[in-house]
């Protein structure tokens, strides 16, 4: 079956240091995988998508993620976080064929100290 | 360009109460259309998706109801609220299936609350 993992619930950076956020998917063919940022009050806005190709993609906003076929794992990475980068962060698995249903994982909260 | 409308933005009604939020897609047609729940805290749970007029697969049993009276919009319904129903409900779209497993796209969210 399809799931997600975020490990961290909650994060705590420095402004200027950088960041990783963890995910960790199971999935029984190539993954359709995603990360979405959530500001409080919000709808979540899509940062990145992966769907085959260079395994290292760009998103929005400075984040980057890789995909990593042998550690199941999708995390979103920026160098240099700022202050406004505080927000929940989300990874997802999109739909397999038929099923028309995503998967999320529960989230990371981040924290950007000044 | 594609975008999602959702509202009200906040709502607060009694228990017992009847609730209907509403949920519309422009720029696109015949999407897949969601609605999702977030209670404080947690992620997301999806409630229902429908892949076309009239069609409406529920994910969690309970008393709310979804409706999609045409193309691009999409309607969630209660005919009466429990405490339990607050939270803050997403509404979302993608692409059809048809290969191109295309990203979820969210509007703004209702936050509900029921007193």
């Amino acid at each position: 079956a399809q799931s997600v993992t975020q490990p961290d619930i909650h994060i705590t950076v420095s402004e200027g240091a950088s960041l990783e956020l963890r995910c960790n998917y199971s999935y029984g063919a190539t993954p359709y995988l995603f990360w979405y940022v959530q500001s409080p009050g919000q709808g979540l806005q899509l940062l990145l998508k992966y769907f085959s190709g260079d395994t290292l993609v760009q998103g929005i906003k400075g984040f980057e993620a890789e995909f990593k076929r042998s550690q199941s794992s999708f995390n979103l990475r920026k160098p240099s976080v700022h202050w406004s980068d505080a927000a929940e962060y989300f990874c997802a698995v999109g739909a397999a064929s038929g099923t028309y249903k995503y998967i999320f994982g529960t989230g990371t909260r981040l924290k950007v100290l000044a | 360009s594609q975008t999602i409308h959702q509202w009200p933005a906040t709502l607060v009604q009694p228990v017992g109460s009847p609730l209907s939020l509403e949920c519309t897609v422009e720029g696109t047609s015949n999407p897949n259309l969601y609605w999702y729940r977030q209670a404080a805290g947690r992620g997301l749970q999806l409630l229902f998706y429908s892949v076309g007029i009239g069609q409406i697969s529920s994910e969690v049993p309970q008393n709310l109801s979804a409706s999609r009276p045409q193309d691009r919009q999409f309607i969630l319904s209660s005919k009466k609220l429990l405490l339990s129903d607050s939270g803050f409900y997403l509404c979302a779209w993608s692409k059809p299936a048809s290969g191109d497993n295309s990203p979820l796209h969210f509007g703004n969210g209702t936050r509900l609350t029921v007193t």
